[in-house]
Formats: structure tokens, sequence, C-alpha cells
């Protein structure tokens, strides 16, 4: 079966740092771009990173630039996404997706981040 | 960047309506175009890639087209399970490789 699980999420301070992962499994991991995307209480979808098949191109949100860092290791199926200085506003459930053609075609369940005092 | 503008935001619809949401960019976009449908506490389910190719496994009610600025997602006749949130989002298909959401069509029962 073709999936993704993210982990990683947790209860953290503004200015903290938290790490997520993402293992995939049931593809050929390394000829696809991976991605991923968070979603605020309430609010809707918001891109944040994503990374090509060799870790040679990585882009990201304005929001997020000099804060987060999205890396991969092919030889573990996973890539990550280290998150710091984190604020308040970073608050969501942030998932994991494989890219295809522009799409993201394979998601995780997402895992919570709350950055709260 | 491109924005994308969906419309309506809401939209109140019975079993075996027809519904239309459209999805507007600020500027041209790629032919990378694909639309998800969300329901609460789940993650998104890709629908259409690359504008109107339908997704595996998705039911041919739903289709896709457009090209340019101008986009739509159609449910052909509305089924019980498809009350949900629909996002349209594109891919800047040139450095930086960015991607853009809009800000989602809720669908409700009437």
């Amino acid at each position: 079966e073709v999936q993704v699980a993210e982990s990683g999420g947790g209860l953290v301070q503004p200015g903290g740092s938290l790490r997520l992962s993402c293992v995939a499994s049931g593809f050929t991991f390394t000829h696809f771009w991976m991605t991923w995307v968070r979603q605020a209480p309430g609010k809707g979808l918001e891109w944040v990173a994503n990374i090509d098949q060799v870790a040679s191109e990585m882009y990201y949100v304005d929001s997020v630039k000099g804060r987060f860092t999205i890396s991969r290791d092919n030889a573990k199926n996973s890539v990550y996404l280290q998150m710091n200085n984190l604020r308040a506003e970073d608050t969501a459930v942030y998932y994991c997706a494989k890219v295809v053609l522009g799409a993201m075609d394979v998601w995780g369940q997402g895992t919570t981040v709350t950055v709260s005092s | 960047d491109s924005q994308l503008t969906q419309s309506p935001s809401f939209l109140s619809a019975s079993v075996g309506d027809r519904v239309t949401i459209t999805c507007r960019a600020s500027q041209v976009v790629s032919p990378y175009l694909a639309w998800y449908q969300q329901k609460p506490g789940k993650a998104p389910n890709l629908l259409i890639y690359a504008a109107s190719t339908l997704q595996s496994g998705v039911p041919s009610r739903f289709s896709g087209s457009g090209s340019g600025t101008d986009f739509t997602l159609t449910i052909s006749s509305l089924q019980p399970e498809d009350f949900a949130t629909y996002y349209c989002q594109q891919l800047n298909s040139l450095p930086p490789k960015t991607y853009t959401f809009g800000q989602g069509t809720k669908l409700e029962i009437k």
C-alpha cells in the first residue's frame, strides 16, 4: 500500500524547535518530490515547503524562510521538517505528501504542532 | 506569486444537484492545477490533477476544466458523501517552485 506517515508533533513554547518526520512506503521514494502542507485550526490549507528527489532544490513559503528546513534521507525513505524559532502562528496540523505532476496524491494523517506558553 | 480565488466560498446544495466551483488565478498559471476534497478531521484527497485529469479511484461525477487563469470543478450529481470542503491548488513550475492553495469552498447540504 502506498502511504506516508508523519510523526514528531507536540506542544512547544514560542521560540522553541521541533523536527517532524515522514516515512514513506509502497512506492519508489527516490522518484518523487515531497512536500509539507499545514492547516491551522479552522483554516485552509497552506503549502510550507518542498524538496526534489535528490535534495538539490528546496523551496519554502515566505513566512517560514530562515526558520524551517526541509530535508530527506533516501536511504530511510524519509523526509523531515526542522522547525526553529516557532511562533504561535505556526500552530497547525502538518501534513506530508507525495507529489506527482504538480499535485499531492498521497497524504499522511497529519501531526499536530501547538506553539504556546 | 499567483493568488488563487475560489468562488463561492460557501455553497448550499441538494443531493442530485449539479454544482460548479470556480478557481481564478491572479496570473496565468502552469497546467499544474489540482483539486482536493477534505472532510473534517481528515487529510485532503486528490480529485483532479493537471486541470482535467481524474485521479485514479475518484468517481466520474467529478470533472475539471479550464486553462490560463480560470478553472472549474464540477460535480455532476451530488451524493451525500460529497458534502465537504474543496480546494484548488497550483504549482509555479518555474523556480521558485512554490505552491498556492485557494481559500476553500465549503459545500453544505441544503
